[in-house]
């Protein structure tokens, strides 16, 4: 079983709708999660940090559920812009370099 | 601005030659890693290094190897490209300053002919 699994997708939504992706991870001692937004043949970009309480940015809302183990991104109002992949990043600790990398969800938002 | 540079950004190369790429950093970052990227595959990681001269492998380190001669620089090398090792390149950095948040350079697009 991978670590980090998403469904990859394609999301493909009208504007204005609203979109949520999961992840799950396997590791019960993760401590970090994070999302991520890649455009096609650019390098990813963090969107947000994913916190215990769930925290929102804008149009974008994130979850941690620790006990089914899975974070989610939720999007409102999509805009046509928001077209990319988003990347579930989860860190195992604190050493930083116990990351593991969803392979991505594709999303496809139409006029 | 990520302070991470990556060089070159673009590079066809013939198999059997061999290639290294750059990374740069500008901000400190304890971590570095360099990750691969294809089609179905998503983000692979190739080494990492935790400090200066230290290194380890992630899970596709065969026919790559790094170094690491100071904080601000990681370098992967190709011994002798082949045509698998045709992709985009990641470099990134990540640090305790950073709050654990990984930061990717642009990316090194490498062919293999």
């Amino acid at each position: 079983r991978k670590e980090v699994e998403q469904d990859p997708g394609p999301f493909n939504v009208p504007e204005g709708a609203t979109v949520a992706f999961n992840c799950t991870y396997s590791n019960s001692a993760s401590q970090s999660f994070f999302w991520y937004r890649q455009d096609c043949r650019k390098e990813p970009k963090l969107l947000m940090s994913v916190y215990s309480s769930g925290n929102e940015d804008g149009r974008f809302t994130a979850q941690l559920n620790r006990a089914s183990q899975y974070i989610s991104l939720l999007i409102r109002d999509s805009k046509l812009s928001d077209s990319a992949t988003y990347l579930c990043v989860v860190l195992n600790s604190n050493s930083g370099y116990a990351l593991n990398f969803g392979k991505g969800t594709s999303l496809l938002v139409t006029p | 601005d990520a302070g991470i540079t990556q060089s070159p950004r673009h590079k066809v190369t013939e198999t059997g030659t061999p290639v290294t790429l750059r990374c740069h950093q500008t901000e400190n970052h304890r971590y570095m890693y360099w990750y691969r990227q294809d089609p179905g595959h998503g983000l692979r990681l190739i080494h990492y290094s935790y400090g200066v001269k230290d290194t380890d492998k992630g899970e596709v380190s065969d026919g790559y190897s790094v170094s690491r001669s100071k904080t601000e620089d990681f370098l992967l090398t190709l011994e002798s490209a082949t045509s698998s090792q045709t992709s985009v390149y990641f470099c990134a950095g990540q640090g305790l300053l950073s709050g654990n948040t990984i930061y990717f350079g642009e990316g090194s697009w490498l062919t293999v002919v």
